[in-house]
C-alpha cells in the first residue's frame, strides 16, 4: 500500500517550453502533496505544499509563477515548470500523506523522481 | 525551528561488518524522526520513524535505529552489512506544526564485498 507515482519518470525539453510533472497517489487519497527538489549529490529542498481544492504553499524563495500546481483531486498534484531553462533541470519528487494516517506518526510517502533535463 | 544533521557524507564498510549511519537532531518540542533511502535515480523509501517509546526503533531491511534524548541522536543501525545497502541515507525531521519535513544532507553508505 500507499504506493505514490510519478509521470513522466525523465523528461528533456528546449529552453523556454513547459513541463508538466504529475504526481498520484495509487491506493489511497492525499489531502496534502510536497514537491521537492533534489540537486545532485544533495539534499530535497521543499518546494511547496500542494493542498487539494485550495491554492499551494510556496516556500521562501521559490517562484510560484514559475513553478505551478495543481492539486485537482484527492490522488492527483501536478507541478507545470514554465518556461523551462537550463538552470532548471534537476530531480524533482513529490510526497503524498495519507489522509487517513495523519497525525503525530504519520509517514509521507514518495514518489519515484521525474529527472527534468533543459537544453 | 526544527532540523537534522548527518555529519558524514559518505561511510564505508565491509559487508557483513556492522554499520552506523549518525544523525543529530534540534527540535523544539516532541521530535518525530525518520530515515529514508534513497537508491540512484529514485524516489525514497521509508525505513523507519521514531514518535515515542522504545528508543530502539526497528525498521525495514533490517535496520534500526536509536533514539538518544540526553545526545540528542538518532543513529541508524544495522548488524550485518550487505552490498545491497549501499545507497543514500536521510534523517529527517517532521514539524507537526507545519506539518513539514525537514531533511538531513544525506549520507551516502558504501557496502563493499
Amino acid at each position: 500500500g500507499a504506493v505514490v507515482s510519478q509521470h513522466p519518470s525523465r523528461v528533456i525539453c528546449k529552453s523556454g517550453t513547459s513541463v508538466k510533472i504529475e504526481c498520484r497517489s495509487l491506493d489511497f487519497q492525499a489531502t496534502t502533496m510536497f514537491w521537492y527538489r533534489q540537486f545532485p549529490k544533495q539534499s530535497l529542498m521543499l518546494m511547496a505544499t500542494s493542498n487539494e481544492g485550495s491554492k499551494a504553499t510556496y516556500e521562501q524563495g521559490v517562484e510560484k509563477d514559475k513553478f505551478l500546481i495543481n492539486h485537482a483531486s484527492l490522488t492527483l498534484s501536478t507541478l507545470t515548470v514554465t518556461s523551462a531553462h537550463p538552470e532548471d533541470s534537476s530531480f524533482y519528487i513529490c510526497s503524498a500523506r495519507d489522509r487517513r494516517r495523519t497525525g503525530e506518526g504519520e509517514t509521507q510517502y514518495f514518489g519515484p523522481g521525474t529527472r527534468l533535463l533543459v537544453l | 525551528a526544527q532540523s537534522v544533521a548527518q555529519p558524514e557524507d559518505q561511510v564505508n564498510v565491509a559487508e557483513g561488518n556492522p554499520l552506523t549511519v549518525k544523525c543529530t537532531y534540534s527540535v523544539s518540542g516532541n521530535p518525530y524522526l525518520f530515515w529514508y533511502v534513497q537508491y540512484p535515480n529514485r524516489g525514497l523509501q521509508f525505513l523507519l520513524k521514531y514518535i515515542t517509546g522504545d528508543n530502539l526503533v526497528k525498521g525495514s531491511y533490517g535496520f534500526e535505529a536509536e533514539f538518544n534524548k540526553s545526545q540528542t541522536s538518532f543513529h541508524l543501525k544495522k548488524p550485518s552489512a550487505l552490498v545491497s545497502d549501499s545507497a543514500l541515507y536521510f534523517c529527517a525531521v517532521r514539524d507537526p506544526y507545519f506539518n513539514k519535513f525537514y531533511f538531513g544532507s544525506g549520507t551516502k553508505l558504501n557496502v563493499k564485498p
